[in-house]
């Protein structure tokens, strides 16, 4: 069981917009500290997508973005395409030099 | 660009160490402002954090990993390394070198992943 709790799968139509969220506690986000999501392709190493809860890296379309309140965070994905279809992972500080990730979401474009 | 590459064996016996070499290319492994990371994926499943180093030495664990866990780095070689001792089948994973930024603390770049697989 992870610490940050995501949906194990989400899913949208080409062009519509979908939410991940990433539910922790005080002693991680709650606690004031980064949320930053992360995609993985099939069969391929995890991708750096939003960093310090809603900035994106050069690259990243602007059809993704993050936020964060309280102890939860969100991943938007809006105008969804046929190459979002992957996972995604959400993690956290969690104090005591350690890092935690989320399960894991599973998206499906229909 | 900076570049990540895990390097080492693919199966490994139970009871016995595994160790992997991730060489960093592109950029230096003492230029401050990074940690490097050790990351796992069992398979099907999620990320799990192992650990990570500073170029000075300086490291930090997974507190369920700790006590099998040593990172280490070699600035000559600009790499950066992992053993997990006493494995089992449950540390049957692909294994990821990542760079961490600092002070935000997001791992902008990922190696492509070496699976261990623990069998006798």
């Amino acid at each position: 069981q992870s610490v940050l709790t995501q949906p194990p799968s989400v899913s949208g139509a080409p062009g519509q917009r979908v939410t991940i969220s990433c539910t922790g506690s005080r002693s991680n986000i709650g606690a004031g500290y980064d949320v930053h999501w992360y995609q993985q392709l099939p069969g391929t190493a995890p991708k750096l997508l939003i960093y310090g809860n809603t900035n994106r890296p050069s690259g990243v379309p602007d059809r993704f973005s993050g936020s964060k309140s309280g102890t939860s965070a969100s991943l938007a994905i809006t105008g969804l395409q046929a190459e979002d279809e992957a996972d995604y992972y959400c993690s956290s500080y969690a104090g005591s030099y350690s890092w935690v990730f989320g399960g894991g979401t599973k998206l499906t474009v229909l | 660009q900076v570049q990540l590459q895990e390097s080492g064996p693919g199966l490994v016996k139970p009871s016995q160490t595994l160790s992997l070499t991730c060489t960093v290319s592109g950029g230096s492994i003492i230029s401050g402002g990074y940690y490097w990371s050790w990351i796992r994926q069992h398979p099907g499943k999620g990320l799990e954090w192992i650990g990570y180093i500073y170029y000075s030495g300086s490291t930090y664990y997974n507190p369920s990993l700790k006590s099998r866990v040593t990172i280490s780095v070699d600035t000559s070689k600009n790499q950066f390394s992992l053993k997990l001792s006493s494995v089992t089948a449950a540390d049957t994973a692909v294994y990821y070198c990542a760079r961490e930024v600092l002070p935000a603390s997001n791992l902008d770049y990922w190696g492509q992943g070496t699976l261990v697989t623990v069998s006798s």
